[in-house]
Parts: structure tokens; sequence; C-alpha cells
């Protein structure tokens, strides 16, 4: 069975840092990997995801992630962070032999100004 | 614009009471689910359904049961709500089309057990 870990649980940066986020995930074949981010008391929404093709993917509200087969990983980042990208982030991968997702627990991010 | 919406964002209910929450997705998916969200849990999936009349045990399906008598809309029942049972409740729908697809997510309802 799949896993997906993301070894941060808080991440803080100061309002127009990068920022990058960690997703490792455990599977024997090429994963469905997405990333996704909730705003206080809403659902989640999708940023970006990756099925095949090109390793680094583009996404919503300035976000790209790249996916290293080579090291398990599809990390999250931005070059910018901006006050409203404070959130929980969710990762989580999908295998073609279910259409259940499973998710990370989550990296809370705090942005300073 | 692609919607999963849920009938309640707040709900206070009393340990006893049955309580029922609601999902509607107007994307004609095939696949829904109900998830509990709880910090530093994450989402755990507690039934999902891939078909009208068919569901589907997840992981922490104890305390709860689920009704899809159409297609766009899945509900999540607390026969007998306890006080363990206060968390966030996710919906989500998504498409079975012969590969993998993303969910969509509902906005959540917040249920507190008093």
């Amino acid at each position: 069975a799949q896993s997906v870990t993301q070894p941060d649980i808080h991440i803080t940066v100061s309002e127009g840092a990068s920022l990058e986020l960690r997703c490792n995930y455990s599977y024997g074949a090429t994963p469905y990997l997405f990333w996704y981010v909730q705003s206080p008391g809403q659902g989640l929404q999708l940023l970006l995801k990756y099925f095949s093709g090109d390793t680094l993917v583009q996404g919503i509200k300035g976000f790209e992630a790249e996916f290293k087969r080579s090291q398990s990983s599809f990390n999250l980042r931005k070059p910018s962070v901006h006050w409203s990208d404070a959130a929980e982030y969710f990762c989580a991968v999908g295998t073609g032999g279910s259409y259940i997702p499973t998710f990370g627990r989550g990296t809370s991010l705090i942005v300073h100004p | 614009d692609v919607k999963v919406t849920q009938s309640s964002r707040y709900l206070v209910k009393r340990t006893g009471e049955k309580v029922f929450l609601e999902c509607v997705q107007d994307m004609d998916h095939e696949n829904m689910f109900w998830y509990r969200q709880d910090p530093g849990l994450g989402l755990r999936l507690i039934y999902f359904s891939y078909d009208v009349k068919m569901k589907e045990k997840g992981d922490i399906p104890e305390g709860y049961s689920v009704s899809r008598e159409k297609k766009e809309r899945f509900s999540l029942i607390l026969e007998s709500a306890s006080t363990n049972q206060t968390s966030m409740y996710l919906c989500a729908s998504s498409l079975n089309s012969g590969r993998y697809n993303e969910q969509f997510f509902g906005p959540g309802t917040r249920l507190t057990v008093l």
C-alpha cells in the first residue's frame, strides 16, 4: 500500500520569502501526485497534480512542484510567499488500482509580515 | 464551475442525537467520499461510494453509516452522536473514468457534539 509523509508539521516564513514544502511517498510504480491547500475553515482546493510527462508541474496561485522519482518526492515550491498563502497544505498520492488517494498529515504554513 | 456543497457549515448537537450530514455534487461524478479531519491526524476516510446504493467502509467507519439514493447526493449519518465525533467533516467527489482523477471537496461541516 502507498503512504505519504509530510515531514514538517509547521513551517514559518516571512512574506516575500521563498517556500518549499516537502512530500515523500512510498509506492512501487509511478503514482499520481497532488497538492491541495486548505484555507482556515474551508475545504480543500487542488493546487496542482502530476500524472505523467514533464516532472515540473505548474499550478494555481503561483505554485509549482517537481516530481523526483529517484527521491520519491514531490515538493511544493513558491518563489515569493504572500500573507494570503497562510493555510494548511496536503500532499496526496493515488495509484492506478484505486480511486482513493492517500493523504499526508498536512503542513501548516505561517506567514510573518 | 464544479461544485460540492454541504448542508451545514456549523452544527451543534447533543450526545445521543441522530445527525445527518448532506453532500451534493453537480459534476455527475460516480465516486463520493466522506472524510473526518482532526488536528494532527490529517484526513481519515469514513466511507465512500462508487455508485448509487453502493458503499464501502473506509478506515474509520465505526459509529457512522451512509446513504446514496441518488448519484448527486451522499449522506453521512451518526446514529447516536458522541462527544468523540466532534470534528470537521469533509465531503469529496471524483470522476470514475477508468483512470485516476482528482477529488473535489466541499467546504466542510464543523460538528460539535455536547
